[in-house]
């Protein structure tokens, strides 16, 4: 069984469209994050759910909007997609209530847009 | 603020070389939490090690160690008789207590050639 795993692994779409990324753990984590790994391999931090709750939004534009229905699953969707959102999106999980022990990652979802 | 840097872009060794990776990291926080990574070409984030800055015993796991030591602050990761199969883009992190936030260094690339 996958600890951490999102869908879908590839997307490619035109600049402009609307698309979303799943994300569940089976871990019982109670935090859940988005990371964002642009072509320099540059890992950022974009949100994190503690519990179902928004604690983080790190200057993310609008077009980025997170939804958390229950605190195994953590969702992406993205609007109007631009050409630099191209990336490769990483879904994690850590245990605990404070945010400090390790990050389990999912496999990535890499996003082309064209 | 926090912040991790990795000042090694890539390295490259031959096989059975030692090999060290260095991290420096920043923050004001007294407790805090650092991390290493490691991403090989075929792009899942691997967890290999946390420690808490009140621990600053060196690790050693197989050909794995780890130097931590606050007076400088580093946390630099020793691969000893590197192999082919270390080749990959190994990450330092760091997170305090209720930040939610995993701050990456930049990435060290690691190529070992047979």
């Amino acid at each position: 069984d996958t600890a951490v795993s999102q869908t879908p692994k590839y997307l490619v779409t035109q600049m402009g469209n609307d698309k979303s990324i799943k994300c569940e753990q089976n871990l019982g984590h109670d935090t859940m994050y988005w990371y964002k790994q642009d072509s320099k391999k540059f890992l950022k931090i974009m949100f994190s759910y503690n519990n179902k709750e928004l604690i983080i939004n790190e200057t993310v534009p609008n077009r980025f909007s997170p939804k958390s229905p229950d605190k195994a699953h953590l969702n992406l969707h993205i609007n109007s997609l631009e050409l630099g959102d191209s990336a490769v999106y990483f879904c994690a999980s850590s245990l605990g209530r404070v945010g400090t022990g390790e990050l389990f990652f999912g496999e990535g979802s890499r996003l082309t847009v064209l | 603020a926090q912040k991790v840097t990795q000042a090694q872009t890539e390295i490259s060794v031959v096989e059975k070389e030692d090999v060290t990776l260095d991290c420096v990291y920043e923050t004001r926080d007294t407790t805090y939490y650092l991390f290493w990574y490691k991403q090989p070409p075929s792009g899942e984030l691997v967890f290999l090690i946390r420690r808490n800055s009140f621990d600053e015993q060196n690790e050693i796991s197989g050909r794995y160690s780890w130097n931590f030591q606050k007076s400088t602050s580093s946390f630099n990761f020793t691969i000893t008789a590197s192999q082919v199969v270390d080749s990959a883009v190994y990450f330092c992190a760091l997170t305090t207590s209720g930040t939610y936030k995993y701050i990456f260094g930049t990435g060290t690339r690691l190529k070992v050639l047979a």
